[in-house]
């Protein structure tokens, strides 16, 4: 089975903190995906990488940054954590890009308070 | 207009009975669409994909796809209480790659 790891699920922060929240898939997957989703507004992209070293921004990237220096890991950065930022997190990944019939992969979210 | 809409629900079912839920989506050059089931405080997880026009049935669930009006629907037989969730369509564009576009998902309460 697919296993995508977010390995902090409830995290509370102060208003400015730098925020990091990491993903890990165990699948060799080259694609990976960094969702918000808050109610009424549903799930929003936020960043995406294709590949080792390789992102490209979403619907919402304003606010975040992403690494990926592994192939397995995809992290987002908050910053400076601001109250509009608290959200689950939902990272996902898949395989690669040429096949349009993959599908995406969720792990279990991240629950971010900002106060 | 949203890329992908779904009526927000909740669409209240009785134990037995069909649920039908709907999405419609704006981008002529979809490829690929997908049915994503969320329990509350859970992450999605697909239950159906379909890619051409049609239908596609996987057990108790029947996925539609009409292209040329845009779009796809979801189909619960025998609805059961553990059905109770919310459902996310998805959609994939071609020149979009692998990224997903989701609709805002569809609540469905399933009474015993």
């Amino acid at each position: 089975d697919v296993k995508v790891t977010q390995s902090s699920r409830y995290l509370v922060k102060r208003t400015g903190e730098k925020v990091f929240l990491e993903c890990v898939q165990d699948m060799d997957h080259e694609n990976m995906f960094w969702y918000r989703q808050d109610p009424g507004l549903g799930l929003r992209l936020i960043y995406f990488s294709y590949d080792v070293k390789m992102k490209e921004k979403g619907d919402i990237p304003e606010g975040y940054s992403v690494s990926r220096e592994k192939k397995e890991r995809f992290s987002l950065i908050l910053e400076s954590a601001s109250t509009n930022q608290t959200s689950m997190y939902l990272c996902a990944s898949s395989l690669y890009q040429g096949a349009m019939r993959n599908t995406i992969y969720f792990g279990e979210g991240s629950w971010l308070t900002v106060v | 207009q949203k890329e992908v809409e779904q009526n927000s629900g909740p669409l209240s079912v009785p134990e037995g009975a069909i649920a039908s839920l709907n999405c419609t989506y704006s981008d002529r050059g979809s490829q690929s669409f997908f049915w994503y089931r969320q329990y509350s405080g859970k992450s999605p997880e697909l239950i159906m994909s379909i890619y051409s026009n049609g239908d596609k049935e996987d057990g108790r669930f029947t996925a539609q796809l009409n292209k040329a009006s845009q779009y796809v629907s979801l189909l619960i037989r025998d609805s059961q209480p553990s059905d109770s969730a919310t459902y996310l369509c998805a959609v994939n564009k071609e020149a979009a790659g692998n990224k997903l576009t989701f609709g805002g998902g569809t609540r469905v309460l399933v009474k015993p």
